[in-house]
Parts: structure tokens; sequence; C-alpha cells
């Protein structure tokens, strides 16, 4: 079965200072990969996705992400965090399997933007 | 563009009371979801279904039912409430041949 980890609950940076999130995953084939982002009492946006390809894949507010499979890591990558960044932060693994598209997600990484 | 919808955000139940969380999409999507979401364990999911009159039990079943009569509708019907079932609930669909999942904002349950 697959799985994904996030060793970092929370992760706390400067307005302005580089940000990255961590991202392990456990999958007996190509895995699709995603980042989702949650801000306080809402829901889940999509991030970016890594289906297949180029290893390094951009998203949406200025996030980027690299796969790499001899890390089994999917790291996400910001070079300049802004104050609206914080936010709690999912990676997930897709596994299409005869039942259904399911994502399994990591326990999530929490960021806080100090200012 | 409506999306994903969950009704309704906010709920609260007495221990042994029965709701159904309403879910629906208005994109023609085969696969619908319902996740549960608790601190420190990301979300995990509950129940799936790949179409209508087709559902199946995900990582976290217990306690909960579904049925799947439209391919717009996915209720999730909570049959007696307990306090572990206090949770953010939340529902999302993707196209059969689209991995990419779309998620709906939300309904916060607290079971008292």
């Amino acid at each position: 079965a697959q799985s994904v980890t996030q060793p970092d609950i929370h992760i706390t940076v400067s307005e302005g200072a580089s940000l990255e999130l961590r991202c392990n995953y456990s999958y007996g084939a190509t895995p699709y990969l995603f980042w989702y982002v949650q801000s306080p009492g809402q829901g889940l946006q999509l991030l970016l996705k890594y289906f297949s390809g180029d290893t390094l894949v951009q998203g949406i507010k200025g996030f980027e992400a690299e796969f790499k499979r001899s890390q089994s890591s999917f790291n996400l990558r910001k070079p300049s965090v802004h104050w609206s960044d914080a936010a709690e932060y999912f990676c997930a693994v897709h596994a299409l399997t005869g039942g259904g598209n399911k994502l399994t997600f990591g326990t999530g990484t929490q960021l806080k933007v100090e200012l | 563009n409506a999306g994903v919808t969950q009704t309704p955000k906010f709920q609260v139940l007495k221990t042994g009371q029965s709701m159904t969380l309403q879910c629906a999409q208005d994109m023609n999507h085969e696969y619908m979801s319902w996740y549960r979401q608790d601190p420190g364990m990301g979300l995990r999911l509950i129940h799936y279904s790949v179409g209508a009159g087709i559902t199946d039990q995900g990582e976290v079943p217990n306690g909960y039912n579904v049925s799947r009569s439209t391919t717009e509708d996915f209720p999730l019907r909570l049959l007696s409430a307990a306090p572990s079932q206090t949770s953010v609930y939340f529902c999302a669909s993707s196209l059969r041949d689209q991995n990419i999942q779309y998620f709906g904002a939300g309904t916060r349950l607290s079971v008292l």
C-alpha cells in the first residue's frame, strides 16, 4: 500500500526567505504526486502535480516541486515566501486501482510566516 | 461554476443522533470520495464511489454509510453519531481518466 511522510509538522520562516517542505512517499509503481494547500477554515486547493516527464514541476502561487525517484521524494519549494503563504500543506500520492482514484495524504506541514 | 458543494458547513450533534452530510458536484465527475481530517492525521478516506450505484469502503469506513443514486450526489450518513466522529469532512470528485481531485469546502462536525 502507498504511504506519504511529511516529517515536519510545523515550519516557521521569515517573509522573503526561501521555503522547502519535505515529502517522502512509498509506492510500488510510478507515482502520481500532488501538493495541496489548506488555508484556515478552507478546503484544499491544488498547488501542483506530477504525473510524468520533467521532474521539476511548476505550480500556482510561485511554488515548484521536484520529483526524485532515487530518494522517493517530492519536496515543495518557494524562493521567497509571502505572509499569505501561511497555511497547512499536504503532500499526497494517487493510486489508480480497480476501485477508483484514491489519494493517500501525508499528515501535513503547518507553515507560519513571520513578518 | 459551483464545483463541489458541501452542506452544512457546521453541525453539532449529540451522541446517538443521526444525520446526513450532503455533497453535490456539477462537473459530471464519475469518481466521488469522502475524507475526514483530524489534527496530526491528515486526510483519511472514508468511502468512495466510481459511479452511480457503485460504492466501496476506504481506510476508515466504520460508523458511516454512503449511497450513490445519481452522478451528482454522494451523501454521507452517520447512523448513530459518536464523539470519535468529531472531525472535518471533505468531499472530493474527479473524472475517471483524470487524476486530479476537486475538494469541497468541508463540513465541521462536533459530536457532544
